[in-house]
């Protein structure tokens, strides 16, 4: 099974433009998971989804930053209008979530966006 | 605020000692904790759990120590090897029922010398 993907693997543009992150579950995970990496505050969850429902969205930074999840295969994460600020590591995971037993969270390789 | 902490951010070790790696928590009301391991342009991946009810989990060369009493974990790696090399994340979730949100610390790079 091909694990979680992401797309696309690095993103370079500029501040005011828009950006989106891709990411594609594993197949059968009922969470997906958004996270942003950053040296000072580490992993941050930004937002996650059971079953394409957004659950908890508290992490996410400010209006300009929008999930969606239209069905079970596939999410975007989306900045409008991105800001140098935004320049981070993004990675997304998937799980089959703590009522069916399971803690762990598979996480894709991330998406590295710099904001200029 | 950071209610998960790692408070050094890199440590060296030489190949075949072990390697301590620490976490405090503020949150009383975490229940379970897990350690993942990240390699450069990868994400990170799961290396072991520890539930609150328990103080001590082992798999094969790791083991994490969990004191609540004074809210701090700690992951041994023992011997170390050049492969362990990596950045390490602690990540703590809340005991609320059907919660699946996990705080993450900021990480700690550890360097294994040959």
């Amino acid at each position: 099974d091909a694990g979680v993907i992401q797309s696309p693997r690095h993103e370079v543009t500029e501040m005011g433009q828009e950006v989106t992150l891709r990411c594609k579950p594993i197949s059968g995970h009922d969470y997906l998971f958004w996270y942003r990496q950053t040296m000072m505050r580490g992993l941050e969850l930004l937002i996650y989804f059971n079953n394409n429902v957004p659950i908890d969205d508290s992490g996410m930074p400010e209006d300009r930053f929008s999930a969606k999840m239209p069905n079970a295969s596939f999410s975007t994460l989306k900045i409008q209008p991105s800001e140098p600020r935004d320049s981070a590591v993004y990675f997304c995971a998937s799980s089959l979530g703590l009522d069916r037993g399971y803690n762990e969270q598979f996480f894709g390789p991330g998406t590295r966006l710099t904001v200029l | 605020d950071q209610q998960v902490k790692q408070n050094s951010p890199s440590l060296s070790v030489q190949e075949g000692r072990i390697s301590i790696l620490n976490c405090d928590y503020t949150n009383s009301m975490f229940d379970y904790f897990l350690w993942y391991k990240k390699y450069p342009a990868e994400g990170p991946t799961f290396l072991i759990s520890i539930s609150s009810i328990k103080d001590k989990n082992e798999d094969g060369r790791f083991t994490v120590f969990l004191n609540k009493s004074a809210k701090h974990l700690s992951l041994h790696i023992v011997p170390s090897q050049p492969g362990d090399s990596a950045v390490y994340f602690c990540a703590a979730r809340l005991s609320n029922f059907g919660n699946e949100k996990l705080t993450f610390g900021t990480g700690t790079r550890l360097t294994i010398i040959p």
